[in-house]
């Protein structure tokens, strides 16, 4: 099962917005309405910030959102923080009953 | 509040095994199915192993396929990983994660256990 592809880095200024894709396949991304986005600060485990494509678990900001269209899904942050600098992982569930993540993504608060 | 606590980590020789442990309190362990998920040092995600609420179906990556088993046990709560054959792309901080129940995802996470395969 090949990693979901991530951009490396995305960057943006405090207020802006950010969006961050994560393209996977029919037998994940596209084929099941199981993606999910994890926060990553250095040296902290993740955190789950959206589950099944569009959910926020309870204390997530819905300055967070997600989307998905065909085999690519999407990740937005609006009114960029500087506590949202880390890293971003997106993993779906796979037509094999396995589970994949995205390579990561960086966001940079400029 | 929902902890994961593992353990078992240490520097081992390349075809050696290890067993590590994680855990669990603050909810129905029982009730949660569990995974196992790896971080090389400076690299992304790897998802490994999954096991049901009960230890009836378990799932794993085909890298680890057939080398590392997960297993747990409700009296203890506790999910463990046995890892036969290492390597040393097997060097990772492993984490287990709390499935979020019928929703395919990964809820809680523990802090991580270090493994290094080195001779």
């Amino acid at each position: 099962q090949s990693a979901l592809t991530q951009p490396a880095s995305v960057s943006g200024s405090p207020g802006q917005s950010i969006t961050i894709s994560c393209t996977g396949t029919s037998s994940d991304v596209g084929g099941y309405n199981y993606v999910s986005w994890s926060r990553q600060h250095p040296g902290e485990a993740p955190k789950l910030m959206i589950y099944e494509v569009s959910n926020r678990p309870s204390g997530v900001p819905d300055r967070f959102s997600g989307s998905k269209s065909g085999n690519t899904a999407s990740l937005t942050i609006s009114g960029l923080q500087a506590e949202d600098e880390a890293d971003y992982y997106c993993s779906s569930y796979t037509s094999s009953s396995t589970w994949v993540f995205g390579g990561g993504t960086k966001v940079t608060v400029l | 509040q929902v902890q994961l606590v593992e353990s078992g980590g240490g520097v081992v020789q390349p075809g050696r095994s290890l067993r590590l442990s994680c855990a669990a309190s603050g909810f129905t362990f029982r009730a949660y199915a569990m995974h196992w998920v790896r971080q090389a040092p400076g690299k992304g995600l790897e998802w490994l192993a999954f096991i049901s609420y009960d230890g009836g179906t378990k799932y794993y990556a085909g890298s680890v396929r057939g080398r590392f088993t997960i297993s747990r046990d409700s009296s203890k709560n506790t999910v463990y990983l046995q890892m036969n054959s290492l390597r040393a792309e097997d060097t990772a901080l492993y984490y287990c994660a709390r499935d979020l129940s019928e929703r395919y995802t990964f809820d809680y996470w523990g802090q991580g256990t270090l493994i290094t395969v080195s001779s």
